[in-house]
């Protein structure tokens, strides 16, 4: 059974830094693509970031570009979002996010439950 | 404001087949394919429908998708009560090298 866990979430001042972590079991998984999807409170989804099998290959939106970065230890079946100069719009539930192929970053058949994400001072 | 299209709602009774449509580009839809998903309230989403049309093992066959061009749909047919959620297209989109998605569907069962 596919599982993804999500770590790491909690409250971070304005410009703090924060790294998220997701624990994959039940496929191998070194051989995915994987991505982070974030929903602020009441709102929709919003695509934040994907990785490629090997780590090669990496993508951001706009709105996080230059501030976070994903990465993978597939030794470890961990995907990582290391999140710096946060902002109050950051604020949000993280859900991590296992593609359907090697390089598939939003086409997916597993989410996980989703860590969330407070900016507030 | 959303790459994607969605309706903001969509309604029906108890048996009724509805469909959810999804609008975009042919940078997105057009060119790659749509996933549907599915969040009941207070919980993750789930993946309802990826490829345009194939459903993951454990997904009820009263659930299809489809694409058209720069457009993808979502049917239920008989909706039942459970069905209540907000429903979310998604696609890779090539010009912005990221995913896309709709603002999402609020399903009613009057």
């Amino acid at each position: 059974e596919v599982q993804l866990l999500e770590s790491g979430g909690g409250l971070v001042q304005p410009g703090g830094s924060r790294r998220l972590s997701c624990a994959a079991s039940g496929f191998t998984f070194g051989s995915y693509g994987m991505a982070w999807v974030r929903q602020a409170p009441g709102k929709g989804l919003q695509w934040v970031s994907g990785i490629s099998d090997t780590g090669g290959g990496t993508y951001y939106a706009d709105s996080v570009k230059g501030r976070f970065t994903i990465s993978r230890d597939n030794s470890k079946s961990t995907l990582y979002l290391q999140m710096n100069s946060l902002r109050a719009e950051d604020t949000a539930i993280y859900f991590c996010v296992k593609g359907l192929g090697r390089y598939d970053y939003i086409k997916s058949d597993h989410w996980g439950q989703g860590t969330l994400v407070t900016v507030s001072s | 404001q959303s790459v994607l299209t969605q309706p903001p709602s969509a309604s029906g009774t108890p048996g009724q087949r509805i469909t959810i449509s999804c609008s975009g580009s042919s940078s997105n839809i057009g060119s790659r394919s749509v996933i549907w998903l599915q969040q009941l309230p207070g919980t993750a989403p789930r993946v309802l429908i990826y490829n345009n049309n194939q459903r993951p093992s454990g997904v009820p066959d009263r659930f299809s998708g489809s694409k058209s061009g720069t457009s993808g749909a979502l049917a239920i047919s008989g909706l039942q009560s459970e069905d209540e959620a907000d429903y979310y297209c998604a696609a890779w989109d090539d010009s912005l090298k990221g995913g896309v998605f709709g603002p999402g569907t609020k399903v009613t069962v009057l």
